[in-house]
């Protein structure tokens, strides 16, 4: 079975462009989660989504929102890109949306100039 | 709250001798707690993960980790490093089986490098 794929692999953008970041998890998982990863330290959550309802957001501003679609992947989209928003954008899809094991893609790298 | 506590940033071992990346994790609930690897450039993969059941857990590539309430403590160990082992480890937590969000809370990571 296939893993967590992600599109596109990297990505170039300036300050104050939009982004559209995608997820497909995997077969079976109804659940998905994005993850932001600055060099050098851990990633931070950002949004969970479980049958197509959010279901916790971390401290991001309003600039990033996501939605699920019904056959569950997923987009996260970036306004107003900001130099501080250069990062690996990882997705992770899971069963359902608890404590369930989240298994990761390999990420988008995000550079914004 | 939860949170996790890596205690080394770097660890530097020779090839062959043993390996242990400590982790400390404060959690209001019952926890479930994971160790991650990233090599570089690459996404996450899971090593190993404890649900509240047996309390030293094996995982992928001869890992494993000992859950300590009383430290509340999940260090990770290999008897024997490998190269190939060389990458950043993180240590996780997350609200246990029951809880409607499944966040995850990382650690800043350990950086292993293995000599030859």
């Amino acid at each position: 079975d296939a893993g967590v794929t992600q599109s596109p692999t990297h990505l170039i953008k300036t300050r104050g462009q939009q982004v559209t970041l995608r997820c497909s998890p995997i077969s079976g998982h109804k659940s998905v989660s994005w993850y932001q990863q600055v060099l050098g330290q851990g990633p931070q959550f950002i949004f969970q989504y479980y049958e197509k309802e959010e279901r916790g957001r971390g401290n991001f501003p309003d600039r990033f929102s996501a939605r699920q679609f019904p056959n569950y992947s997923s987009e996260l989209n970036v306004n107003a890109l900001l130099l501080g928003d250069s990062a690996l954008y990882l997705c992770a899809s899971s069963l359902a949306s608890g404590g369930d094991t989240q298994y990761f893609g390999p990420g988008t790298r995000l550079t914004v100039l | 709250a939860q949170s996790v506590t890596q205690l080394d940033s770097h660890v530097s071992v020779s090839e062959g001798t043993p390996v242990l990346l400590r982790c400390n994790y404060s959690s209001s609930y019952s926890p479930s707690l994971f160790w991650y690897v990233q090599h570089p450039n690459k996404g996450l993969q899971l090593l190993l993960k404890y649900t509240s059941a047996a309390t030293l857990v094996k995982g992928i590539n001869g890992f494993e980790a000992e859950f300590k309430k009383s430290e509340t403590s999940f260090h990770l160990t290999k008897p024997s490093a490998h190269m190939s082992d060389a990458a950043e480890y993180f240590c996780v937590v997350t609200e246990g089986r029951g809880s409607t969000l499944g966040r995850l809370y990382f650690g800043r990571g350990t950086q292993l490098t293995v000599w030859p």
